[in-house]
């Protein structure tokens, strides 16, 4: 069964560098999405992107933020000057087609902790 | 107005019990309501979903209750089983939006 997959899974960074998390969504899937899950919360959804750009972002997607999706394959997320409160899980995720009618289907998460 | 409240945060039940975990909404706006599995090290999967037109969603052994007057849906698991034990996030979102808004979710021991 095709899986979502997510590099690294666990990333520990200085204050103020910059990271970058990969993720390799399912090879059919259009949409993708990343969400983070700060230790103990909930997960929260931070954007989705479609064609290229961004369809929808949270009010935690800020500046700090950005998406790309470099080639066929891979979608990254980077974050350029990490804080102490990036410090979270974060998922990928993918679908077929956007609304989330259609499953979103999540990869393992990449755990982030800065230092 | 953009919250989903879940309850428990954790609950442990024998073989065989029937847990209930349950979540509310504010938001007369959501629209679809899946609720997820996620086991230790691996992310959340899809277990059911439930819109506000049905009042009861059933599949094997997980049904949705969900009773749209008073804003709430809950999970059962039937028949529980140790393989059961995960953590469990219900969820909610807005027609037309791509986001998921998701409790915080409960994790489930279900004792041999």
């Amino acid at each position: 069964e095709p899986e979502v997959t997510q590099t690294p899974s666990h990333q520990v960074t200085q204050m103020g560098q910059e990271v970058i998390l990969r993720c390799v969504p399912i090879s059919n899937h259009l949409y993708f999405y990343w969400y983070r899950q700060i230790l103990g919360q909930k997960v929260e959804f931070l954007v989705s992107f479609y064609n290229n750009e961004i369809s929808e972002k949270s009010e935690i997607f800020d500046d700090q933020f950005s998406v790309e999706r470099p080639d066929g394959s891979n979608f990254t997320l980077k974050i350029r000057s990490t804080k102490l409160e990036d410090s979270a899980m974060y998922f990928c995720a993918s679908s077929r087609q956007g609304a989330v009618r259609e499953t979103q289907y999540f990869g393992p998460g990449t755990r982030l902790l800065v230092l | 107005q953009q919250q989903v409240k879940q309850s428990p945060q954790s609950l442990i039940v024998q073989k065989g019990g029937i847990p209930i975990i349950n979540c509310a909404y504010e938001n007369t706006a959501f629209d679809y309501f899946p609720w997820y599995q996620q086991f230790p090290g691996k992310g959340p999967a899809l277990l059911i979903a439930i819109r506000p037109d049905v009042s009861e969603k059933k599949e094997g052994r997980f049904t949705i209750s969900f009773n749209k007057s008073a804003k709430q849906f809950s999970l059962h698991i039937m028949d529980s089983q140790p393989g059961d034990s995960a953590t469990y996030f219900c969820a909610a979102s807005i027609g037309g939006s791509e986001k998921l808004v998701f409790g915080k979710g409960t994790k489930l021991t279900v004792n041999p």
